[in-house]
């Protein structure tokens, strides 16, 4: 397994603005998930784009993924105060386990 | 629909104390199941996980252990508690055998060591 590495650490915007988190690997991987976690809960799965697709949407999210670049981008659009919380992106190449990063803390300010 | 439990939900423990944090899961069989912990304002560290029963690896060597007596049964146990063991302890299942394992996690249990 390997770690992503999630930038920047912290992100403040208003809310109607949108977010752009990055998140960069080192090695090849089969898939790159998204996940969210709200202040003192469990982390929720938002979205997984396999390592053949290069865009993934799902509602107001929007995922790329740079396989070259080792690199992928969770984009938030539209944001709302509701979408405050922690966003860690996990690379997988093993399958077995996820190894998650230390987040963007994503603040949007009503 | 699958459930995942994980009780209980704060504990205030003193040093040296013994420590047993329980996760199960509900609506699937032979689930892959992990044990995380977070420290306060950090990412997640991946403690144990386990691809059946009493099949368990662990990942970051400690004064932890872990146990899976069933199924669908995930125990976090330590003997002497420390001070750095304080932290907010997730447990997640993920499908096994398949190519593509999201994680679902627990509601996690904070553990703060005096």
């Amino acid at each position: 397994s390997q770690q992503g590495e999630e930038d920047p650490q912290a992100l403040s915007i208003q809310e109607g603005e949108n977010a752009t988190m990055n998140c960069s690997y080192k090695t090849s991987i089969n898939n790159l998930q998204w996940y969210r976690q709200n202040s003192g809960r469990g982390l929720v799965h938002l979205i997984l784009i396999r390592s053949n697709e290069r865009e993934k949407h799902s509602g107001r999210l929007r995922v790329t993924l740079d396989t070259s670049k080792k690199s992928s981008s969770l984009l938030i659009t539209a944001s709302r105060a509701a979408d405050t919380a922690s966003y860690f992106c996990a690379p997988d190449n093993a399958g077995n386990m996820l190894t998650f990063g230390g987040g963007t803390r994503l603040m949007v300010k009503p | 629909s699958q459930t995942i439990h994980q009780w209980p939900a704060t504990l205030v423990q003193p040093v040296g104390s013994p420590l047993s944090l329980e996760c199960t899961v509900e609506g699937t069989s032979n689930p892959n199941l992990y044990w995380y912990r977070q420290a306060a304002g950090r990412g997640l560290q991946l403690l144990f996980y386990s691809i059946g029963i009493d099949q368990i690896s662990s990942e970051v060597p400690q004064n932890l252990s872990a146990s899976r007596p069933q199924d669908r049964q995930f125990i976090l146990s330590s003997k002497k508690l420390l001070l750095s063991d304080s932290g907010f302890y997730l447990c997640a299942w993920s499908v096994g055998g398949g190519v593509y394992y999201t994680q679902y996690f627990g509601p996690g249990t904070r553990l703060t060591v005096l």
